[in-house]
């Protein structure tokens, strides 16, 4: 059973970077796997900020960015603002069709 | 802006089927590969399905394979999620989105998302 891994908590403070990772339980993420990176407020839809690695969604501002680091894809959102605060899906394409949501990584911004 | 605007959700009774539906109004429809996509109450989210802009090709999580159909109609700019068999565990908000422009792109991720629609399996 493949599992997408990505932290469950990270605190950062407003005007900061921090950086979140997806990983796979069973194999190194790399572009072929298409990373996608979405933020999620309570009671709202999600909103996508990166797909295809590292294309930015229409409207996202350039503080949000996705790459590979090491064995994992990343999002990257630096200069931190309140309205940050979110929940956060990666997305891995496994083939097939199939796509795969991780557990998501709840943000802090204080 | 592109809208996504799902309907159909409400309680259904365990065993039960649902139909919802995604209408996507003033999108180049069929050029739009599609998936629906759940949550559960306080879980994260669930990918289900997914279809390309031709609907020729679809396909489903294991989670809803064989009870779940999806569709889609590019005369009416509409998709579909028929849901049979329907289980307790299948309450959530489900969500429509699509994937970036290009009618195969059904790998890249997603783009558009619709508001959600709650279905609840309760007897």
């Amino acid at each position: 059973q493949t599992v997408v891994t990505q932290e469950p908590s990270f605190s950062v403070s407003p005007g900061g970077t921090v950086t979140l990772t997806c990983g796979l339980s069973s194999d190194s993420v790399s572009t072929t796997y298409y990373p996608s990176w979405y933020q999620q407020t309570p009671g709202q839809a999600p909103r996508t900020l990166i797909y295809s690695t590292n294309t930015r969604s229409s409207g996202v501002p350039d503080r949000f960015s996705g790459s590979i680091l090491g064995d994992k894809a990343a999002l990257t959102i630096t200069g931190a603002q309140a309205d940050d605060e979110s929940d956060y899906y990666c997305v891995l394409y496994m083939g097939s069709g199939i796509s795969l949501f991780g557990g998501g990584t709840k943000v802090t911004v204080l | 802006e592109v809208q996504l605007l799902e309907s159909g959700g409400g309680l259904v009774q365990p065993g039960g089927s649902l139909r919802l539906s995604c209408a996507a109004p003033g999108l180049t429809f069929s050029s739009y590969a599609m998936s629906w996509v759940r949550q559960a109450p306080g879980k994260g989210l669930e990918w289900l399905s997914a279809i390309r802009g031709s609907g020729g090709g679809t396909y489903y999580a294991d989670s809803v394979k064989g009870r779940f159909t999806i569709s889609r109609d590019n005369s009416k700019n509409t998709l579909y999620l028929q849901m049979n068999s329907l289980r307790a565990e299948d309450t959530a908000v489900y969500y429509c989105a699509t994937h970036p422009f290009g009618s195969g792109n059904y790998y890249k991720g997603f783009d558009y998302w619709g508001q959600g629609t709650l279905v609840t399996v309760s007897s």
